[in-house]
């Protein structure tokens, strides 16, 4: 139980295309679920939490208008990295929570986004 | 105060020893401490977790002996294996808002046969 699947789990895109990457719990439903982006041998770093029916919450320091976030049922999310640059290459992870209550976070698999 | 320090960076364990990694937090709000297990080009995976009303915890080979007076805890893992090579996270939440994670650093593991 507690699945969390991301799809893509890869993607290149050239610079200055919008990326969408899908965040699924697959069998449990998720009021809120979290994004994080990793870079190489580095920690998971909170981008902001989304909540199913409501804007999202952005960390200090993400721009919430290159990175879109959609949280449009309790099994999805979704972000959009919007004309994306070389430098927002990076692994991207998310999680999420159960509806039912609890502190545990189930993460994904991650996706690896790569622009050239 | 939202730091969660760990330490070491980088572990070598032979096989069949222990590997301990430590965290320590400032936050007294926090009350939820989860340990992850990153492979590489994975993500985390739920290892153990704990809260401050119990000192310790054990599942299969995995421990988490907590020390709220110190604000410390730390991760012991017994017998210790090839395929516990890995990315070990130390985590710290507190309760309300949306239970946010601040993850530590990272330590990565090696344990050679």
């Amino acid at each position: 139980g507690a699945v969390v699947s991301q799809h893509p789990s890869w993607v290149i895109c050239k610079s200055g295309t919008s990326v969408k990457i899908e965040c699924r719990s697959l069998d449990f439903q998720a009021t809120t679920m979290f994004w994080y982006r990793q870079f190489p041998k580095q920690s998971l770093m909170l981008m902001a939490t989304s909540n199913e029916g409501s804007k999202a919450t952005y960390e200090q320091g993400v721009e919430k208008d290159k990175f879109l976030i959609n949280h449009a049922s309790l099994t999805l999310s979704t972000l959009t990295v919007t004309s994306a640059h070389p430098e927002d290459s990076s692994f991207y992870i998310c999680s999420a929570r159960s509806s039912g209550g609890g502190y545990t976070q189930y993460f994904g698999p991650g996706t690896r986004l790569t622009v050239l | 105060q939202q730091q969660v320090k760990q330490s070491p960076q980088s572990l070598i364990v032979q096989k069949g020893g222990i590997s301990i990694i430590n965290c320590a937090y400032e936050n007294t709000a926090f009350d939820y401490f989860p340990w992850y297990q990153q492979f590489p080009g994975k993500g985390p995976a739920l290892l153990i977790a704990i809260n401050p009303d119990v000192s310790e915890k054990k599942e299969g080979r995995f421990t988490i002996s907590f020390n709220k007076s110190a604000k410390q805890f730390s991760l012991h893992i017994m017998d210790s294996q090839p395929g516990d090579s890995a990315t070990y996270f130390c985590a710290a939440s507190e309760a309300g808002g949306y239970n946010k994670l601040i993850f530590g650093a990272g330590t990565r593991l090696a344990v050679h046969p």
